[in-house]
């Protein structure tokens, strides 16, 4: 089985940066995701890492070390619309179907 | 562009009736894919549909069943609902068995058995 572990809930101020960790566990490792999730809503891609560094998207980035189980999120320039639970995901090569973790929520305060 | 879109948006139902949500995938895309979201919790896996099939299956009881038209759209059949199904029943397509990277989610069914 698998083994996905995030933060329950961190805060943040407005324009701050926040790093949301995600550690997993898992064998046949061939992709993790970061999705975001504003409540009552579907998730959207945000990113997607199978090969260690970092990848930057705008105020997002997303970090993968494949050896040490780990990823974090990168959010740069917090905006208050930024509020979310971020989702990490593993996918495993046998079956491509990602298995989630429960998702951290993020509140951004003023 | 249409996005992926499933019908209802809220559903209420009772104790041991039976339950139909529908998905139609993005526009392209041929894959569907079923997660059940209970709150505060990650979506969990139910099942994927590619070419009518059922082609993988997560740790649902046989009370989950499912189909895919040839159109690609797709059905959720929940029967003999009990209290535990309550949940948010997301719809993912993507194009292939291996999805590359994108799921598309669409915006979910509400679903609430009382």
């Amino acid at each position: 089985g698998q083994n996905i572990d995030q933060p329950t809930e961190m805060t943040a101020t407005e324009g701050a940066i926040v790093q949301i960790n995600c550690t997993y566990q898992t064998s046949g490792f061939n992709g993790l995701f970061w999705y975001q999730q504003h409540a009552g809503e579907a998730p959207t891609f945000l990113s997607y890492n199978v090969l260690d560094g970092l990848e930057e998207k705008g105020r997002f980035s997303s970090f993968l070390s494949r050896s040490k189980g780990y990823s974090y999120l990168l959010l740069k320039e917090l905006q208050m619309k930024d509020s979310a639970s971020y989702l990490c995901a593993v996918r495993t090569g046998g079956s491509y179907i990602p298995t989630f973790g429960r998702g951290t929520s993020l509140i951004v305060h003023p | 562009d249409a996005g992926v879109t499933q019908s209802p948006t809220h559903l209420i139902k009772t104790r041991g009736q039976q339950v139909t949500l529908r998905c139609s995938p993005k526009s392209g895309h041929d894959t569907v894919s079923w997660y059940q979201q209970a709150l505060g919790q990650g979506p969990q896996f139910i099942f994927q549909y590619y070419e009518e099939e059922e082609r993988q299956r997560g740790n649902f009881p046989d009370r989950f069943s499912g189909h895919q038209f040839p159109n690609y759209s797709s059905e959720l059949n929940v029967n003999a609902l009990l209290l535990g199904d309550s949940a948010l029943y997301l719809c993912a397509s993507s194009l292939g068995l291996a999805g590359y990277y994108e799921q598309y989610f669409g915006p979910g069914t509400r679903l609430t058995v009382t």
